[in-house]
Order: C-alpha cells, then structure tokens, then sequence
C-alpha cells in the first residue's frame, strides 16, 4: 500500500506571497493532520481533518488555513508569508482520528 | 493538558551499546503514548505505540518502551545499537478527546558511534 504523499517537495516563497501543499493519505485513510516542523519551536500541531471537516486546530494565525476533499486529499495554506513560516511541514493520515498516524515525507517551505 | 518532556536533546553511544533515551508525559487522561524516528529530510515512522494493552510495548528495528504509570514515564531502550540508529527520536502523546493531535517531545539525536 502507498504511503502518505506529499508535494511538492521543496518550495521557494517570498514574503508576502501564499503558498498551498498538497497531502495524499494512505488509501482507506479519512483522517488528515498538518504539522509544522522548526528547529525552534520544534513539532507542532496546525490542525485535523477528518471527512471534510476540521475537527481540531492548533495555536497558529489565521493566515494558515486547510480543507478535505471527499477523497480524503488535504491542502493547507498560508497566506502573506513571513520568514518565520520557513519550515518542513509534514502531513499525517489514519483511518480515524484516535488511530495511529502515519507520516508523509513533508514539504520543505523556505521563505525569502 | 498534555505534554511530554524528552531528557536530553544529544545522547550519544558506541555501537554495540545500550540504547535509553527518556521521555516523560503529562496528561490528565490515560494516554496513547508514541515514539518516532525521523532520518534526515525524512518524516517521521513510527517506531512503537502504547495504548494500555500492555506496559512493555514491543517496536520495530529492536526497540521497545516501557510504561510506567507511577513515573510517568514511556523511556525508549535497544539492547544493541547499531550505526543505522543514529537519527532523531521523538516521543509524543495524544489522548482519546483530542482526537489524532499529537503533542511532541523536543526530540533527541542519538548519535552511534563505531
């Protein structure tokens, strides 16, 4: 079974510009999460989705926002980009939210 | 509120020895309790979970952790490392009403030494 896709891979913003990534979960799997990956401030949760809707949201402006697809595909967005966004962000699937989550190779942001 | 507290941001061991690497959580609830790997520009794989089946939780690549409720603790061991060990090592704990949100340790960097 694939596993969880992400892309692009690699990405060049500069400031102020939006950018949108893309996630593919494994087949089967409904759920969706978003993390942001700094070496200053670590790991952390952005939000979740789970059959189109979002479920739970972590402490980040407004300016970063995602959706669900029927077919469980998820993007996320950010808008107006700072240099602090520069970041690999990774995307998890599982079947359903309490399960276990499995991790894409994420999509390294850097922002100008 | 959950969090987790991983004890020692660098650990490093020569090949052949005993791997530990500590993680103690906060949660106000039973806890699922997670431990991942992450190589460079890699995501993370999940090395093992603990869900109350029981304490001694067995992973992959010879790795297992241990749950101890009175210590709050969920410490990572290997008998034997090995040069492929070397990576970063997160622990994470998700409780069953937060749904698949996971809250990360700051991770630690082992280092296998020949």
């Amino acid at each position: 079974k694939a596993g969880v896709t992400q892309t692009p891979r690699y990405l060049i913003k500069t400031r102020g510009q939006q950018v949108t990534l893309s996630c593919s979960p494994i087949s089967g799997h409904r759920s969706v999460s978003w993390y942001q990956q700094t070496p200053g401030q670590g790991l952390q949760f952005l939000f979740e989705y789970f059959s189109e809707t979002q479920r739970n949201k972590g402490n980040f402006p407004g300016r970063f926002s995602g959706r669900q697809f029927s077919n469980s595909r998820s993007e996320m967005n950010v808008s107006t980009l700072e240099l602090g966004d520069s970041a690999l962000y990774l995307c998890a699937s599982s079947t359903y939210p309490t399960d276990t989550q499995y991790f894409g190779p994420g999509t390294r942001l850097t922002v100008l | 509120a959950q969090s987790v507290t991983q004890l020692g941001s660098h650990v490093s061991v020569s090949e052949g020895a005993l791997v530990l690497l500590r993680c103690n959580y906060s949660s106000s609830v039973p806890p699922y309790l997670f431990w991942y790997v992450q190589y460079p520009n890699q995501g993370l794989q999940l090395l093992l979970k603990y869900t109350s089946a029981a304490t001694l939780v067995k992973g992959i690549n010879g790795f297992e952790a241990e749950f101890k409720k009175s210590e709050t603790s969920f410490h990572l061991t290997k008998p034997s490392a090995h040069m492929s060990d070397a990576a970063e090592y997160f622990c994470a704990v998700s409780e069953e009403t937060s749904g698949s949100r996971l809250t990360f340790g700051e991770g630690t960097q082992l280092t296998v030494n020949p």
